[in-house]
This record gives C-alpha cells, structure tokens and sequence, in this order.
C-alpha cells in the first residue's frame, strides 16, 4: 500500500514569490492534515480536513496561507507571498478517520527555503 | 489542555531495552497519550497509544502510571535504526467547534550507541 505522497520534497523561492505543496493521503483516508515542522521543533497543525471540508484551521495564517481539498482527495497548500520565516518543512499527513485511537500516517514533508 | 515533558535527549546501548519517560500531569480521563517518532529527514513515524491500560505492539510497550499522570515508552532491544526523536502526545477532547489539540512539543532525542 503506497504511504501519503508529497511533492515537491525540495523546494527553494526567492522572497515574495508564490509557492505550493501537493499531497496525496492514503487511498480510503478521509483525514487530511497539513503541519509545519520549523527546526528542532515538533510539527504543529496548520489545518485538518474531514473530506472536503476544513474542520479546523484556527492555526492557519489566512493572511497568506490557503489551502484546498477538491472531491477529498488530494490536497494544495499555497503561502502567497512567501516571507524569510516560512522556511520549514511542511508535512501532510492523513488518517482513516479523525477518531482518538486512530494513527496518523505521514508523508516525507516538503522542505521549503525562502532566500 | 493536557502538556507533555519529556526529556531532551538521551542514551541507550545497542541491544538494551530504551525507556523513555513522559510527564502528563493535567491529562484529564478521556484524553489518549501517543507515541510517534522522526527519524531523521522523515515525517513522524505512528508507535502506539494507549489510554488507561498498558500496551504492547511488535514495536514497542506503553506503560501508564495509574493516575496517569506520566507514561513510559519501552523500546525493548533497542537498535541503531531506533536513533530518533520520540513525541509524546496527549490528544486533548474535541471542543464545540469541532477542534481539539495534538501538540508535538520537542520530543526526546534517543541515541543508540554501538
């Protein structure tokens, strides 16, 4: 079984500029949730979606952040524009469903630079 | 919400059983405790959960004070593989709107020695 799928893994953007991170969850996972993980830090969530639709993304910059679940698959994460501090690694994960004694499965992450 | 200390770093030698401990002193009664790791320049990695009992999987045993106040994570022969940094994570109750809390903190940092 293919684990959650993420891409680009390397991503380097000057400053300003637009950025977006793809993520594929686990087929048949109704659960998707994207993080950000700065450097020596544990992830924190950016926002989980149940389907297509956001259940909570309290901790989402809106200013500059969005992200997307078209038909509750796949999901799009943009920052636009991008500032020095969103350097991190962003990591999707997913799970069958978002009950307490369900694992959350995780994708490798994209590691995004902004020079 | 319920919060996590945990050590930041320790040791362990090759092939001796890894306990890595967890201070949850405001968990409340419903609130599940997790285990994930993170190998290096990969995304976290599932161990196990438990909530009141202690558990045991092909991975690891978790044992649970009986206040629950603080849990530990048992690698039993630990491995060079097992280098990693360890999350405890107590998922707190779902509000009325809907969200709930599942806080990472800094982990422990396991080094397996040779």
């Amino acid at each position: 079984e293919a684990g959650v799928v993420q891409s680009p893994r390397y991503k380097i953007i000057e400053k300003k500029q637009p950025v977006a991170f793809w993520c594929n969850p686990i087929s048949g996972h109704n659960t998707l949730y994207w993080y950000l993980q700065n450097l020596g830090q544990g992830p924190e969530l950016l926002i989980r979606y149940e389907n297509e639709e956001a259940v909570d993304d309290s901790q989402l910059p809106k200013d500059r952040f969005s992200a997307e679940r078209l038909k509750g698959v796949d999901s799009t994460l943009k920052i636009q524009p991008a500032e020095l501090g969103d350097s991190a690694v962003y990591l999707c994960a997913s799970s069958y469903r978002d009950i307490p004694y369900n694992e959350q499965f995780f994708g490798p992450g994209t590691r995004l630079t902004v020079l | 919400d319920a919060k996590t200390t945990q050590p930041p770093s320790m040791d362990c030698a090759e092939g001796r059983a890894a306990n890595l401990p967890c201070n949850h002193s405001t968990i409340s009664g419903n609130e599940y405790v997790y285990w994930y790791r993170q190998i290096h320049s990969q995304g976290p990695q599932y161990i196990i959960h438990g909530l009141k009992n202690n558990e045991t999987n092909e991975m690891a045993s978790l044992i649970i004070t009986e206040d629950r106040k603080s849990s530990t994570l048992i690698l039993p022969h630990a491995t060079l593989r097992d280098t990693a940094v360890y999350y405890c994570i107590v998922r707190s109750t779902v509000t009325t709107s809907g969200t709930y809390k599942y806080i990472f903190g800094t982990g422990t940092r396991l080094k397996v020695l040779a």
